[in-house]
């Protein structure tokens, strides 16, 4: 079993749609969490991380669930510019830290 | 423009050449890391170092050595390399701080280093 888990998709979806993308990580040690983007042939980018009370960044909402060891994004008004991959990324650590991403899942918004 | 400087972007060796690959940052990161990403896969972490020690080592083959000369510079020396690690080399930092504490353990990457093994 893969440490990080995400829906395989694609996710085919029309502008103005809302999309939602969950996430299950399988070690009780994870203590951070986050939702990376990345763009074809670019470098991920942190898209925002991800707190137990639920956090909100404009359009993008993430939620963690510690006792299911479960992520979510909801993307709502959905626009071309989000399509792309949405990876989940789980770390834990005290030395060096040790970031783990899921295999993604991959965005489509079209007009 | 990234803040983490990979170079080169683009490298092509034979099997038995040795080559390096280079990683630069300036934000005071103390946790330094190198992932492989083959295409339509995620990145797998290959090294941490924390403190330039390395810390973890997720079972890379030796052909890879990783390197770290001070806290800003993180090198990837390469060896006897198979076609089969033909893939893109990011690098990537963080602040060593309380896992769990906003902004610990953010990962800022490099734009990579592509790499084809002939």
């Amino acid at each position: 079993r893969k440490e990080v888990e995400q829906d395989p998709g694609p996710f085919n979806v029309p502008e103005g749609a809302t999309v939602a993308f969950n996430c299950t990580y399988s070690n009780s040690a994870s203590q951070s969490f986050f939702w990376y983007r990345q763009d074809c042939r670019k470098e991920p980018k942190l898209l925002m991380s991800v707190y137990s009370s639920g956090n909100e960044d404009g359009r993008f909402t993430a939620q963690l669930n510690r006792a299911s060891q479960y992520i979510s994004l909801l993307i709502r008004d959905s626009k071309l510019s989000d399509s792309a991959t949405y990876l989940c990324v789980v770390s834990r650590g005290t030395g060096g830290f040790k970031t783990i991403f899921g295999a993604g899942t991959r965005l489509f918004v079209k007009a | 423009d990234t803040e983490v400087t990979q170079t080169p972007k683009h490298l092509v060796m034979g099997m038995t050449n040795k080559k390096s690959l280079k990683c630069e940052q300036h934000m005071g990161h103390r946790a330094m890391y190198w992932y492989k990403q083959k295409a339509k896969k995620p990145p797998e972490l290959m090294f941490v170092y924390s403190y330039e020690k390395l810390s973890i080592n997720e079972s890379v083959p030796s052909r890879f050595s990783p390197e770290c000369p001070n806290s800003s510079l993180l090198n990837l020396h390469l060896h006897a390399l198979q076609p089969e690690d033909s893939a893109l080399y990011l690098c990537a930092s963080s602040h060593k701080g309380l896992a769990g504490i906003s902004g610990a353990n953010v990962l800022t990457f490099g734009a990579g280093s592509r790499l084809t093994v002939l």
